[in-house]
């Protein structure tokens, strides 16, 4: 059974760098066609693709954001780490961690968690 | 930039067929999947690679597509079936979603 979990903050200052951690479990990101992706969703708004990473430390980033986002795996501790620098207002958002099945498409979703961005 | 346009909203009498368009330059050579989300809730995968249906899926979930078009049918919708409906696809770097499809059962 595949299953996924955000975490991290849920408030954070504008200009402050966002740290989200999604800890997985029922696969292996050392197996070949694996990959975690990192999507948001503003409140009422639709889904917006970040970040993938893939089973061979491949990395593919929205072009929109490729300046601030990075993404990193830690394959013994089943973790995939995302962070965001220089955060705004605008990046308030609920974000979703989701696995990548052999094909380009989520199969499985974490629950999401929202962060605002605010003073 | 790599664009999916849905039509923003659906309307469909409980019984009756739904269709979802979802168009893009670059879908004539790429495949689609679609998610349905509800108020609250995660997405879920309904339909992948243009026509395939995930264990636990509906049969009345279809899919098809034809040149840069990808819909999406529901077939016999129920009210459980009202949520918002996004397509996806990839090209060699990116990943895209359309701008969602809110789908109303009345």
């Amino acid at each position: 059974q595949i299953t996924l979990r955000e975490s991290g903050p849920t408030l954070v200052r504008p200009t402050q760098t966002l740290t989200l951690t999604c800890t997985f479990s029922g696969f292996s990101l050392s197996t070949s066609g694996v990959g975690v992706g990192w999507i948001r969703q503003p409140p009422g708004k639709a889904l917006e693709w970040l970040a993938l990473i893939f089973w061979d430390d491949d990395k593919r980033y929205s072009p929109s954001l490729k300046s601030r986002l990075t993404i990193t795996k830690d394959t013994s501790r089943n973790q995939v780490v995302l962070t965001m620098t220089n955060v705004d207002p605008v990046d308030t958002a609920t974000y979703y961690c989701a696995h990548k099945a052999g094909d380009y498409y989520f199969d499985y979703w974490g629950r999401g968690i929202l962060v605002t961005v605010s003073p | 930039s790599y664009e999916l346009t849905q039509p923003p909203s659906v309307s469909v009498s409980p019984g009756q067929t739904a269709s979802i368009s979802c168009s893009g330059d670059k879908l004539g050579d790429k495949d689609a999947c679609w998610y349905h989300q509800r108020p609250g809730q995660s997405p879920v995968l309904v339909i992948y690679q243009n026509t395939k249906r995930p264990s636990g899926i509906p049969e009345r979930f279809s899919g098809s597509k034809s040149g840069k078009t990808a819909t999406l049918t529901i077939s016999g919708t129920q009210t459980m079936d009202e949520a918002d409906y996004y397509c996806q696809a990839w090209d060699s770097t990116t990943v895209v979603f359309g701008g969602g499809t809110k789908l109303t059962v009345l």
